[in-house]
């Protein structure tokens, strides 16, 4: 069975500052997705970004980006210039593969401190 | 338009009550999820909707009924809870179920079982 291990269970970061959480997973897989979400204290999980697997190229949307190790099955989110919005539950996601299920981390808690 | 509706936003009921949880998408979507989520953990999956077909039932008691009417609206019958069915209830829909796509999130129903 696929796991997704965040070893990090609450962080913080001094606002401007960049702060990358980490993320494990195991599979047999070598073609798959990959996400990470966020959850801010009002709830809606929103999708902060996807890593294709077979793309070498970490994926990157603005402040946000990854550090895909396939061969250590690491995926890591930073976040650069951290602003008091990013404070929020990060996710990361994997498929687990025969059910068509997505399996969560057990997240990490970001803190923005001003 | 990347967006899942839910409703109501809140809901208490008694362990005698019927009520009912809304979602509506309308990006297309095929696939359509309900996930129960307690604080400070990563949602859990509860049922799996492929073009309008339920697909994944992970086990769920009876007194959570799910309905897809059509392929953009999800409901999710609840009678009978428990105190300790009180959670976060989020829906989400995704392309297809397979290959695992990223999923949408709606802002989710927190409901109290007095």
């Amino acid at each position: 069975a696929q796991t997704v291990t965040q070893s990090q269970p609450e962080m913080s970061v001094q606002e401007a500052e960049t702060v990358t959480l980490s993320c494990t997973y195991d599979t047999s897989e070598s073609d798959y997705y990959l996400f990470w979400y966020k959850q801010p204290p009002s709830r809606q999980m929103i999708l902060v970004i996807r890593q294709e697997a077979y793309k070498q190229q970490n994926a990157t949307e603005n402040r946000f980006s990854v550090n895909f190790q396939k061969a250590a099955k690491s995926f890591s989110l930073k976040i650069s210039d951290s602003q008091l919005g990013d404070a929020a539950m990060y996710f990361c996601a994997f498929p687990n593969f025969g059910n068509e299920k997505l399996t969560f981390g057990t997240g990490t808690r970001l803190t923005i401190i001003p | 338009d990347t967006e899942v509706t839910q409703t109501p936003k809140h809901l208490v009921m008694g362990m005698t009550n019927k009520k009912s949880l809304k979602c509506e998408q309308h990006m297309g979507h095929r696939a359509m999820y309900w996930y129960k989520q307690k604080a400070k953990k990563p949602p859990e999956l509860m049922f799996v909707y492929s073009y309008e077909k339920l697909s994944i039932n992970e086990s769920v008691p009876s007194r959570f009924s799910p309905e897809c009417p059509n392929s953009s609206l999800l409901n999710l019958h609840l009678h009978a809870l428990q105190p300790e069915d009180s959670a976060l209830y989020l829906c989400a829909s995704s392309q297809v179920i397979t290959p695992v796509y990223e999923q949408y999130f709606g802002p989710g129903t927190r409901l109290t079982v007095t």
